[in-house]
């Protein structure tokens, strides 16, 4: 299993750009999400999907969009990249939508600068 | 109010001493509970999960208090490797992060 992966690992966007983080999981789990990573601010969550097809904000929502078309794959979109979403981004899955034990797993990383 | 609060630190303590965090949460719908270690530039990763009875993994005990909403994290006899972010995670459906407490282990 390769687990959680992200990509890119780095990117540097300008102000304006457009782009797409991947996130993938092979483990067929129904929990994934998007946290944001600030100096100080802890983990915020961005949105997070409870299967294919259902989606949901988080904590820090705007200026992101996701969608869940499959298990496996869960990408966030940078809509128009501002120099407040500099940023190292997670993406994490876990078993089970409902609650429960289950621990998240989290994916490498994407390290974002905006100019 | 953050629903996940936690002391920021940093705790900087020798090698062998014994080092407690906690972390408060507001939500009372809460349903589970977990410790998360990050280090530096890296992704969290699982270090315990809380159970309302407490529950103990080698130097470390955790705790949980339903009533007063909190829950603690003892680290015993610490070691230079212990040195990292610890992060409070309380889940209803989704998670969510404290900001992390900061442990420095010193020789």
């Amino acid at each position: 299993n390769a687990g959680v992966t992200q990509t890119p690992k780095f990117q540097v966007l300008k102000t304006g750009q457009s782009m797409t983080l991947q996130c993938a999981q092979d483990m067929n789990h129904e929990y994934m999400s998007w946290y944001r990573q600030d100096p100080g601010m802890g983990l915020r969550l961005i949105h997070y999907s409870v299967g294919a097809g259902i989606t949901d904000q988080g904590e820090v929502p705007n200026g992101y969009n996701v969608s869940r078309s499959t298990t496996e794959d869960f990408p966030l979109r940078l809509l128009s990249a501002a120099p407040s979403q500099t940023s190292v981004y997670f993406c994490a899955s876990s078993y089970s939508a409902t609650g429960g034990r289950e621990t998240q797993y989290f994916g490498p990383g994407t390290r974002l600068l905006v100019l | 109010r953050k629903e996940v609060e936690q002391d920021p630190g940093p705790f900087n303590v020798p090698e062998g001493a014994t080092v407690a965090f906690n972390c408060t949460y507001s939500n009372s719908a809460s349903q589970s509970f977990f410790w998360y270690r990050q280090d530096c530039r890296k992704e969290p990763k699982l270090l315990m999960s809380v159970y309302s009875s407490g529950n103990e993994d080698g130097r470390f005990t955790a705790q949980l208090n339903r009533a007063s909403q909190y829950i603690s994290l003892l680290i015993r006899d610490s070691k230079l490797s212990d040195s990292a972010t610890y992060l409070c995670v309380v889940r209803t459906y989704k998670y969510i992060f404290g900001t992390g407490t900061r442990l420095k282990v010193l020789a």
